[in-house]
C-alpha cells in the first residue's frame, strides 16, 4: 500500500540555519503530497501542498518541491526561526486514502 | 466559522466501557474523517465518509464505529475500550474527495484507557 517515510528527529537548529526535512513515498498512483505542521497542543495544519509532478509548495518561507522521478518532497527553509518549533508531517492523498509520515520534531534554540 | 470542534478534550476510562468522541464542522464539508495519532506513527486514518449516510473503513477500523446522520457531525464510538486505544484522536473534514482539496483538524480527543 502507499506509504510515506519521513527522516526521523528530534532535529535541534539555532536560530538562521537552514532546514531539511527528508520525505519520500511510495504510491501506486499518481498521489497529491503535503507537509502539515502541529504546534503542541494544536491540532495539525497544513503548511503546503504540491499535486502534480515538478509543482512547488510553499508558505511563511518554507518550500518543498513534488520529484516523481526520486519519490521525494522533502521540505525546507533557509533561516529558521524559533517560531518553527513544532512537529512536522509529511503525508500522501491518493483517492480517499490519506497516510501520514511518523512526524519530525523540530526544535530551534535562539 | 468554529472550523472543526471535537469534544472533550480530554477522557479516562476503564477497560471495557464505552464512550463517543464528538466531532462536528461548520463549513458545510462533505469529506470527513477520523485519525488516530500514537507515538512515532504519524496519523493513521480510523474511519472516513464522503458525504452524510456514507462511511467506511480507514487503515486502523477495528474497534470503532461511526455514524454520519448529518453533513456537520461524524462522532466515532468505542463500544469496548481497551488499553491499546489509548491515543490522540483527531477529527478532520475537507471541501471534497479532489485530490486537491486539503483537511482541516480539529484540537484532538487525549483518550486514556486504564
Amino acid at each position: 500500500g502507499d506509504s510515506v517515510t519521513q527522516m526521523e528527529g528530534p532535529v535541534t537548529l539555532s536560530e538562521e540555519a537552514f532546514l531539511t526535512i527528508n520525505c519520500t513515498y511510495t504510491a501506486t498512483g499518481y498521489p497529491s503530497l503535503f507537509w502539515y505542521v502541529q504546534y503542541p497542543g494544536e491540532g495539525l495544519q497544513l503548511l503546503l501542498k504540491a499535486t502534480k509532478a515538478d509543482d512547488k509548495g510553499s508558505n511563511k518561507g518554507f518550500e518543498a518541491t513534488y520529484r516523481k522521478e526520486t519519490t521525494s518532497f522533502h521540505l525546507e527553509k533557509g533561516s529558521v526561526q524559533v517560531s518553527d518549533s513544532a512537529v512536522y508531517f509529511c503525508a500522501l492523498k491518493d483517492n480517499n486514502d490519506m497516510r501520514f509520515g511518523a512526524g519530525t520534531r523540530l526544535t530551534v534554540k535562539p | 466559522n468554529a472550523g472543526v470542534t471535537q469534544t472533550p478534550k480530554f477522557q479516562v476510562l476503564k477497560t471495557g466501557q464505552s464512550m463517543t468522541l464528538q466531532c462536528a464542522q461548520d463549513m458545510n464539508h462533505e469529506y470527513m474523517s477520523w485519525y488516530r495519532q500514537d507515538p512515532g506513527m504519524g496519523l493513521r486514518l480510523i474511519h472516513y465518509s464522503v458525504g452524510a449516510g456514507i462511511t467506511d473503513q480507514g487503515e486502523v477500523p477495528n474497534g470503532y464505529n461511526v455514524s454520519r446522520s448529518t453533513t456537520e457531525d461524524f462522532p466515532l464510538r468505542l463500544l469496548s475500550a481497551a488499553p491499546s486505544q489509548t491515543s490522540v484522536y483527531f477529527c478532520a473534514s475537507s471541501p471534497g474527495l479532489d485530490l486537491q482539496e486539503t483537511q482541516y483538524f480539529g484540537p484532538g480527543t487525549r483518550l486514556l484507557v486504564l
